[in-house]
């Protein structure tokens, strides 16, 4: 019950095109779904996160839509460039204890941007 | 102000030997996180410290593994008599408390051979 899903496993998208990963969660309990960008050789960072009182947060060209029903969340990225190849991880955990041990991270989806 | 600092960047170990990874966080913080990444899987949470206590350890094996954040100096993740499945990449995070974003550093790569 602790699990969260993401898929695909692996993603190229031309660039210009829409980058789509999808999460889906069993714990009723999250209430906090951040995504995190990883380059290679680096640690992951932040990139956008959402709460459940809104179905969709955007920043710039990134994009989390949140489907509370079917407990799924998605992170679309728009017009996506070469410099947008990262694996990305999405997350959940329990907002109002948020240590991090308390995060559980996708499997993550390796994302590339091919010109 | 410096990110969170993990060294070394790449450590080589024979089996039965011991790996000491650092991870130094950033300052002002006070809580580390420490995790594990195999390929093609999600960051395993392993084990949380704050300066000189063990909050939580349950992602950390029983044996061979351990950790401690003194009041001086970096966070040390020790793992005794490596073995080949100890390959992996072992990322820190540090955040100033609970419940605030948390920081990750640039990870150790171990291989064990």
């Amino acid at each position: 019950q602790q699990q969260v899903k993401q898929s695909p496993q692996s993603l190229i998208v031309q660039k210009g095109g829409i980058s789509i990963i999808n999460c889906a969660y069993e714990n009723t309990a999250f209430d906090y779904f951040p995504w995190y960008q990883q380059f290679p050789g680096k640690g992951p960072a932040l990139l956008i996160a959402i709460r459940p009182d809104v179905s969709e947060k955007k920043e710039g060209r990134f994009t989390i839509s949140f489907n509370k029903s079917a407990k799924q969340f998605s992170l679309h990225i728009m017009d996506s460039q070469p410099g947008d190849s990262a694996t990305y991880f999405c997350a959940a955990s329990v907002f109002s204890k948020t240590s991090y041990d308390k995060v559980i991270f996708g499997p993550g989806t390796s994302l590339s941007v091919i010109p | 102000n410096a990110g969170v600092m993990q060294n070394p960047r790449h450590l080589v170990r024979r089996r039965g030997q011991e790996a000491r990874l650092r991870c130094s966080p950033m300052k002002g913080h006070s809580h580390v996180y420490w995790y594990r990444q195999l390929p093609e899987e999600g960051l395993k949470f392993m084990v949380y410290l704050q300066k000189e206590n063990i909050i939580d350890e349950s992602g950390m094996p029983k044996e061979r593994f351990s950790a401690e954040f003194p009041k001086e100096g970096p966070s040390i993740l020790r793992i005794q008599q490596v073995v080949r499945g100890d390959s992996a990449a072992y990322f820190c995070a540090s955040s100033p408390s609970t419940n605030t974003e948390a920081f990750f550093g640039q990870g150790t790569r171990l291989t064990v051979v």
